[in-house]
């Protein structure tokens, strides 16, 4: 079965500055996806950004990018210039290529962001 | 603006109580999810509907009964709950049912609001 490990329960950051947010993962499969999503207090779960594990080209979505290390099973999320807006739960998710319907989690980190 | 909508939004039952909560979406996905998350906890699965028919129930107890009246809607009927089930409950749905080979396109959930429940 997959695991994801977040060792990180909470962050802070300085707005305008950068975090990373760390996330690890353990899996046998070769293709998979890996997600970022952000839960606010609003409470929605937000897609923040998505890498597919054939891809050696790190995503990125404005400010928001991944380092995506596939041997060591790393997915690490870099937020830069960081908003008061970012701060939120942040939970890292794999899921399966071949059509399983599970999404696994981490434990999530809460980042808070500092004016 | 979330494209899966949850009502209600707030729920306070006591446990002889009958509720249900309601999920939609019109985005034409074939496959809708219920999670369950406690504070400072990620989202549990308990539920998947894949075209309209039950296709996984995380060993949920049979006082939650899901529900899929049609492609666009999710319902999770509720009867004589504990004080523990209390939690955000999520509904979420995405493209893809089981045997499709998921697409970098169709592979993320898309979430709703949610529906905090409190038991009493």
């Amino acid at each position: 079965a997959q695991t994801v490990t977040q060792s990180q329960p909470e962050m802070s950051v300085q707005e305008a500055e950068t975090v990373t947010l760390s996330c690890t993962y353990d899996t046998s499969e070769s293709d998979y996806y890996l997600f970022w999503y952000k839960q606010p207090p609003s409470r929605q779960m937000i897609l923040v950004i998505r890498q597919e594990a054939y891809k050696q080209q790190n995503a990125t979505e404005n400010r928001f990018s991944v380092n995506f290390q596939k041997a060591a099973k790393s997915f690490s999320l870099k937020i830069s210039d960081s908003q008061l807006g970012d701060a939120a739960m942040y939970f890292c998710a794999y899921r399966s290529q071949g059509g399983s319907e599970k999404l696994v989690f981490g434990k999530g980190t809460k980042l808070t962001v500092n004016p | 603006d979330t494209e899966v909508t949850q009502t209600p939004k707030h729920l306070v039952m006591g446990m002889t109580n009958k509720k249900s909560l309601k999920c939609e979406q019109h985005m034409g996905h074939r496959a809708m999810y219920w999670y369950k998350q406690k504070a400072k906890k990620p989202p549990e699965l308990m539920f998947v509907y894949s075209y309209e028919k039950l296709s996984i129930n995380e060993s949920v107890p049979s006082r939650f009964s899901p529900e899929c009246p049609n492609s666009s809607l999710l319902n999770l009927h509720l009867h004589a709950l504990q004080p523990e089930d209390s939690a955000l409950y999520l509904c979420a749905s995405s493209q893809e049912g089981p045997g499709d080979v998921i697409s970098p396109y169709n592979s993320p959930l898309h979430f709703g609001n949610g529906t905090r429940l409190t038991v009493t």
